[in-house]
């Protein structure tokens, strides 16, 4: 079975700093969908960015990007330019590629400072 | 907009109690899920469905059982609620297969005394 961790219980960073979250992951696939979903304080779970194994280019949505290592099977998210809002939970998941369930880390818990 | 629904934010139920959490959502997605969320340990699969009527256990199942007689509407059973089923209860949707988000629902903070 495939597992996702997150070696970061907590982090923290000042306002409008760069910070990277770990995830590293096993499995024996060779193609999957990996994600990093945020949670903010009593509020719904949302999707921050997905990548396809298949594709060796990383992913990028405004400042979050991923550093997606996939021999070393890690997958970072990094947040630039940090902001208040982005004070949140912050779970990787990881997909099979026939698969239709995610299997979730235990998530990092970021603080985003003044 | 998407939206995933949930029947409770908070919910307080008696050891023993049978409890039922409803989900629904408007996307029309064949897949849903339930999971739980407990600190430390991320988020764990209970059940999913990929089809009405249809369902498959997740990694917790134990304790739990679910309803899907229509499309949009996956429900969660705890037949008889114990202490150890506090928890943060999450409903989810999605596209079948392929690299289809989840979308979420807000969550009900159960409390089994």
């Amino acid at each position: 079975a495939q597992t996702v961790t997150q070696s970061q219980p907590e982090m923290s960073v000042q306002e409008a700093e760069t910070v990277t979250l770990s995830c590293t992951y096993d499995t024996s696939e060779s193609n999957y969908y990996l994600f990093w979903y945020k949670q903010p304080p009593s509020r719904q779970m949302i999707l921050v960015i997905r990548q396809e194994a298949y594709k060796q280019q990383n992913a990028t949505e405004n400042r979050f990007s991923v550093n997606f290592q996939k021999a070393a099977k890690s997958f970072s998210l990094k947040i630039s330019d940090s902001q208040l809002g982005d004070t949140a939970m912050y779970f990787c998941a990881f997909m099979g590629y026939n698969n239709n369930d995610m299997r979730f880390g235990a998530g990092t818990r970021l603080t985003v400072k003044p | 907009d998407v939206k995933v629904t949930q029947s409770s934010r908070y919910l307080v139920k008696r050891t023993g109690e049978k409890v039922f959490l409803e989900c629904v959502q408007d996307m029309d997605h064949e897949n849903m899920f339930w999971y739980r969320q407990d600190p430390g340990l991320g988020l764990r699969l209970i059940y999913f469905s990929y089809d009405v009527k249809m369902k498959e256990k997740g990694d917790i199942p134990e304790g739990y059982s679910v309803s899907r007689e229509k499309k949009e509407r996956f429900s969660l059973i705890l037949e008889s609620a114990s202490t150890n089923q506090t928890s943060m209860y999450l409903c989810a949707s999605s596209m079948p297969l392929g690299a289809y988000e989840q979308y979420f629902g807000p969550g009900t903070r159960l409390t089994v005394t």
